[in-house]
């Protein structure tokens, strides 16, 4: 039963499409986010939700639109993709507020590919 | 701000030998969590221990530890005995509040 669910798990698509990327976990955490691991593995928060609320922001085109529908669901939408979209988005939760204390659940991962 | 830096882009050992990947952070907060987590070429990011800034004792986990040094703000991890398939890159991070900071990796490859 995995803990922490991504789909698709592969996507290729062209420049200027519009996609979705979906996450659930089923951990009972209140915290979710998306991070964003580029070519060169670099590892980087993109949002950051707590019960629906959006709490973290990064500096993220407008063009990518996290959604929160309940606290188990935290979607990414991004809109007119261009190449330098390419990458694996990783989404990820922990309980709230600890992440002092306790460590990020991984969904599997999404690699996303812009032709 | 803070940042996790990791100085060793690539790493090798010799199949059964012990290793250390640095880690060192930036923070003035003086409550936050230190974690290494391995991620292998199938991509998914594995969890491996974890330090609490307030802990005396250095953490352990199997034939992983931690080398938490406070003061030199350094949380190196030290693979005992290594094994082929702990060929993988190895990320050293940081979390605080509500956000997770990671560093740029390490990626270690166990020589046979």
């Amino acid at each position: 039963d995995t803990a922490v669910s991504q789909t698709p798990k592969y996507l290729v698509t062209q420049m200027g499409n519009d996609k979705s990327i979906k996450c659930e976990q089923n951990l009972g955490h209140d915290t979710m986010y998306w991070y964003k691991q580029d070519s060169k593995k670099f590892l980087k928060i993109m949002f950051s939700y707590n019960n629906k609320e959006l709490i973290i922001n990064e500096t993220v085109p407008n063009r990518f639109s996290p959604k929160s529908p309940d606290k188990a669901h935290l979607n990414l939408h991004i809109n007119s993709l261009e190449l330098g979209d390419s990458a694996v988005y990783f989404c990820a939760s922990s309980h709230p507020g600890t992440a002092d204390t306790g460590e990020l659940f991984f969904g599997e991962g999404s690699r996303l590919t812009v032709l | 701000a803070q940042k996790i830096t990791q100085t060793q882009p690539g790493m090798f050992v010799q199949e059964k030998e012990a290793v250390t990947l640095d880690c060192t952070y930036d923070t003035s907060d003086p409550s936050y969590g230190l974690f290494w987590y391995k991620q292998p070429s199938s991509g998914e990011m594995i969890f491996l221990i974890y330090q609490g800034s307030y802990d005396q004792q250095n953490a352990t986990e199997g034939r992983y530890s931690l080398n938490f040094q406070k003061a030199r703000k350094s949380a190196n991890l030290v693979i005992s005995a290594s094994q082929l398939g702990d060929s993988a890159m190895y990320f050293c991070a940081m979390g605080l509040g509500q956000n997770f900071v990671f560093g740029p990796g390490t990626r270690l490859s166990v020589l046979p």
